[in-house]
């Protein structure tokens, strides 16, 4: 099925490990987001990519890193991961400004 | 004060009720105003979508625009079990993050039968 998909759905990690979490898009969308969702938080942007080759800070870019690999895939890292990032963790895509979003289904995340 | 405000409930309602889901914005520059409903422990996906003010009509949803109070509204007619969820205000023009969608927290709504 088209739309957006998320690896890995469910992690545990330990203080200070590293991780990448991978997002990739069948849909030809120009624009891709990472967001997480926290309880009473909402959705808070993290990182977004506008176009293939940019890459730009959101909301609560800190302990995380982008890389726009092609059209396609876009992956968010925590290099050295700590509790406060334990969180559900979105990847969206969208065709420009003014369009809906697509998410993906998610990956929980536990850093303990 | 965030930039989008949502009351997040929780709302709990019996079948059949019209149900009014609201958030207030603070950057006039938004023009884009779209609705999201999220399952537990599922991605949001969208319901409506509005540009500028103004009302549009989905079936049972009915999604309002007033730019000049910064408030838009989620109406839902006749509502059924399966429309609990939560359901998360989203807009955006003139953000400082590109083309990125500003969130309400969501409000979370519980239908029974």
């Amino acid at each position: 099925n088209a739309g957006v998909t998320q690896t890995p759905k469910f992690q545990v990690l330990k203080t200070g490990q590293s991780m990448t979490l991978q997002c990739a898009q069948d849909m030809n969308h120009n624009s891709m987001y990472w967001y997480r969702q926290d309880p009473g938080m909402g959705l808070r942007l993290i990182y977004y990519s506008a176009s293939e080759g940019t890459t730009d800070k959101g909301e609560v870019p800190n302990g995380y890193n982008v890389s726009r690999l092609n059209k396609r895939e876009f992956s968010l890292r925590l290099e050295s991961a700590a509790p406060s990032q334990t969180s559900v963790y979105f990847c969206a895509s969208t065709t420009g400004e003014g369009y809906g979003y697509t998410f993906g289904s998610g990956t929980r995340l536990t850093v303990v | 004060q965030k930039e989008v405000e949502q009351d997040p409930g929780p709302l709990s309602v019996p079948e059949g009720a019209i149900v009014s889901l609201n958030c207030t914005y603070s950057n006039s520059a938004f023009q884009y105003f779209m609705w999201y409903r999220q399952y537990s422990r599922k991605g949001p996906e969208l319901l409506m979508y509005t540009y500028s003010s103004g009302n549009k009509e989905d079936g049972r949803f009915t999604a309002q625009v007033d730019k000049s109070s910064k408030y838009i509204s989620l109406f839902i007619r006749d509502s059924q079990p399966s429309d609990s969820a939560t359901y998360l205000c989203a807009m955006s023009g003139g953000s400082q993050a590109g083309t990125a969608l500003i969130f309400g927290k969501g409000t979370t709504l519980s239908v029974s039968s």
